[in-house]
């Protein structure tokens, strides 16, 4: 069964500094790695998403996300923070394209100035 | 286009009252979602309809009912509310299952159960 592991439920950067976000999966198969944004009192949007080809993803905002095989994680990571980047962010995966998501508990970023 | 939008915004209701909460999208997508989010448990799948005229259950289905309406909608029922229930429901569109495409999210329902 698939399942993700976010660690740390809260991560504070100060603005400017590297904004790195970690997540680790599990599957049976290669999947399919995606991260989320929630914005205070949103829906979630898509950040970036990994899909077997590149195994450095680009995603919006300059976030970017490395899959790696061998540590089963997909962290996303941005060089500089900035004070609009505080929200929570979500790692999920799905197994295979008919498989639904399966979502972290979420990591919130606070960027203090 | 308005995406995807839910009706309604917020909602209190006493233990075993029901009720209704409505999600339409305008994308012409095949595949929607509802999810519920609690604080520190991520979204959890309720149901999901890979499309029309199918809908299945996911992972937290108990005391929930669906209606997938037509192509555009797709509903989510309460039959009798109980405060577990308290919680922040989202509902998502996808283009179609297979291949990796983005989920659409909506704006959230809030609702309190007391």
């Amino acid at each position: 069964a698939q399942s993700v592991t976010q660690l740390g439920s809260h991560v504070s950067v100060s603005e400017g500094a590297l904004v790195l976000l970690r997540c680790n999966y599990s599957s049976s198969v290669p999947p399919y790695l995606f991260w989320y944004v929630q914005y205070p009192n949103q829906g979630l949007q898509l950040l970036l998403k990994y899909t077997s080809a590149a195994t450095l993803v680009k995603g919006i905002n300059g976030f970017e996300a490395e899959f790696k095989k061998s540590e089963t994680s997909f962290h996303l990571t941005k060089p500089s923070a900035h004070m609009s980047d505080a929200a929570e962010y979500f790692c999920a995966v799905s197994e295979t394209g008919y498989s639904t998501l399966t979502f972290g508990k979420g990591t919130m970023l606070l960027v203090s100035p | 286009n308005a995406g995807v939008t839910q009706t309604p915004k917020f909602q209190v209701l006493k233990t075993g009252q029901s009720m209704t909460l409505q999600c339409a999208q305008d994308m012409n997508h095949n595949s929607m979602y509802w999810y519920r989010q609690d604080p520190g448990m991520g979204l959890r799948l309720i149901y999901y309809s890979a499309s029309e005229g199918t809908t299945d259950k996911g992972e937290v289905p108990n005391g929930y009912n669906v209606s997938r309406l037509n192509k555009r909608e797709f509903s989510l029922r309460l039959e009798s509310a109980a405060p577990s229930q308290t919680s922040v429901y989202f509902c998502a569109s996808e283009p179609r299952q297979g291949n990796p495409y983005e989920q659409y999210f909506g704006p959230g329902t809030r609702l309190t159960v007391t």
